[in-house]
């Protein structure tokens, strides 16, 4: 069974600080890695996607791939607190096409 | 340009009935998965449409079943509901296989 890790958290970050989030996945072979927001009672939006291994930018998110570990991270610069939801990792396996998603990472933001 | 759109958005039936639920995908995508998210956990992958042809399932019983249509459109069909498939049911769609798929509202399914 493929599987994604994450620490449920929750993370509590002040406002202006720092988040980061990890995702740790057993598949060796897989080939594209996602972020999703999720709030309370919604639908998980995309925030992030990464294919190679480095840091990819997007305003004040960048996600980190390092495929030799296995691990895929998160940082959200300058906290906000309508960053406060549960992040969601996700990963497309080598052998098929259908994300595989942790069980994401609360995170709470104080003003 | 319309995002996934699904529905209904809220449903409420009766242990041993059927419900079907409805997508259709994002502009320009042809492909539409299923899933199904408990309270407090991840989407779990129910099954994947790519040319009206059922690519790749889950490990979900056969009482889930699925359609999709020409127009990519696709539709997820449960029967016999059991207490435990009260959940929010999600659709996403997306283009190339790989690629960044993209989720609809939900469907928020209750059974009594």
């Amino acid at each position: 069974q493929k599987e994604v890790e994450q620490n449920s958290g929750p993370l509590s970050v002040p406002e202006g600080a720092i988040a980061s989030l990890n995702c740790t996945y057993s598949d060796r072979g897989s080939q594209s890695f996602f972020w999703y927001r999720q709030y309370s009672g919604k639908s998980p939006e995309l925030i992030m996607s990464i294919y190679s291994n480095g840091d990819k930018e997007d305003g004040r998110f960048t996600a980190q791939l390092n495929k030799a570990s296995q691990y895929v991270s998160l940082l959200i610069r300058d906290s906000q607190p309508s960053d406060s939801a549960t992040y969601l990792c996700a990963v497309v396996g080598q052998a098929g096409t259908a994300l595989i998603f942790g069980k994401g990472t609360t995170l709470s933001v104080s003003s | 340009d319309a995002g996934v759109t699904q529905s209904p958005t809220h449903l409420i039936k009766t242990r041993g009935q059927q419900v079907t639920l409805r997508c259709s995908p994002k502009s320009g995508h042809d492909t539409v998965s299923w899933y199904q998210q408990a309270l407090g956990q991840g989407p779990q992958f129910i099954f994947q449409y790519y040319e009206e042809e059922e690519r790749q399932r889950g490990n979900f019983p056969d009482r889930f079943s699925g359609h999709q249509f020409p127009n990519y459109s696709s539709e997820l069909n449960v029967n016999a509901l059991l207490l435990g498939d009260s959940a929010l049911y999600l659709c996403a769609s997306s283009g190339q296989q790989g690629t960044e798929a993209f989720f609809g509202q939900g469907t928020r399914l209750t059974v009594v």
